[in-house]
């Protein structure tokens, strides 16, 4: 399968503890995007990522929160000392950025359930 | 700033009927339209796009959408609803940046009844 892959699809965790995600993005994508979903709500952008290097954040990524893309491939997503706010879906997406308007390509999420 | 609305948060149509889902948009420039669907437990999937050109846009699984400047709406169509229709739709606008930042409505949940 060549398409967006997120890891763990799942996580329940404590308050008070840090989580990591994954994201495998399409491999000729330059473009890499998270977004956090809550229930009945559209999702909301946090963070991109051209190659490497994050080019945007948004208000809702808190201090706690921190994305990396070391070699322009895969992503990471942590959250530390989390808080039932927290829970969420948080999506990755992808995309090239051959011109305006190109379609991004979402993974199917790691759902986030913080007790 | 962009915005997305949604006038319908559920949406219940017989199966054969006419699916109308209603998007508005605000923008101080002309957008980039599109409209989403997410099944239960899976991402997003891109239905269809708007970017120039012809406004009438035609996507997959028989959904289409007309981009009218003049009321700022996106809507989507179906002419005859399948049970398999049944999901969340997200109708969304990009940002004129470089980097096409997405802007997402609250979602319309459309229930297809037998």
């Amino acid at each position: 399968d060549t398409g967006v892959s997120q890891d763990p699809r799942h996580k329940i965790t404590k308050r008070g503890q840090n989580v990591t995600f994954r994201c495998d993005p399409i491999s000729e994508h330059n473009r890499l995007y998270w977004y956090r979903q809550t229930l009945g709500q559209g999702p909301e952008f946090l963070t991109y990522f051209q190659n490497e290097a994050q080019l945007e954040k948004s208000r809702l990524l808190s201090d706690r929160f921190s994305a990396e893309r070391p070699k322009g491939s895969f992503s990471t997503l942590e959250i530390q000392r989390t808080e039932q706010g927290d829970s969420a879906m948080y999506l990755c997406a992808s995309s090239h950025s051959r011109g305006r308007g190109d379609e991004q390509f979402f993974g199917p999420g790691t759902r986030l359930t913080v007790l | 700033a962009q915005s997305v609305t949604q006038l319908g948060s559920h949406v219940s149509v017989s199966e054969g009927a006419l699916v109308l889902l209603r998007c508005n948009y605000s923008s101080s420039v002309p957008p980039y339209l599109f409209w989403y669907v997410q099944y239960p437990n899976q991402g997003l999937q891109l239905l269809l796009k708007y970017t120039t050109g012809a406004t009438l846009v035609k996507g997959i699984n028989g959904f289409e959408a007309e981009f009218k400047k003049s009321e700022t709406s996106f809507h989507l169509t179906k002419p005859s609803a399948h049970m398999s229709d049944a999901a969340e739709y997200f109708c969304a606008v990009t940002l004129k940046t470089s980097y096409d930042k997405v802007i997402f409505g609250p979602g319309t949940s459309l229930s297809v009844i037998p």
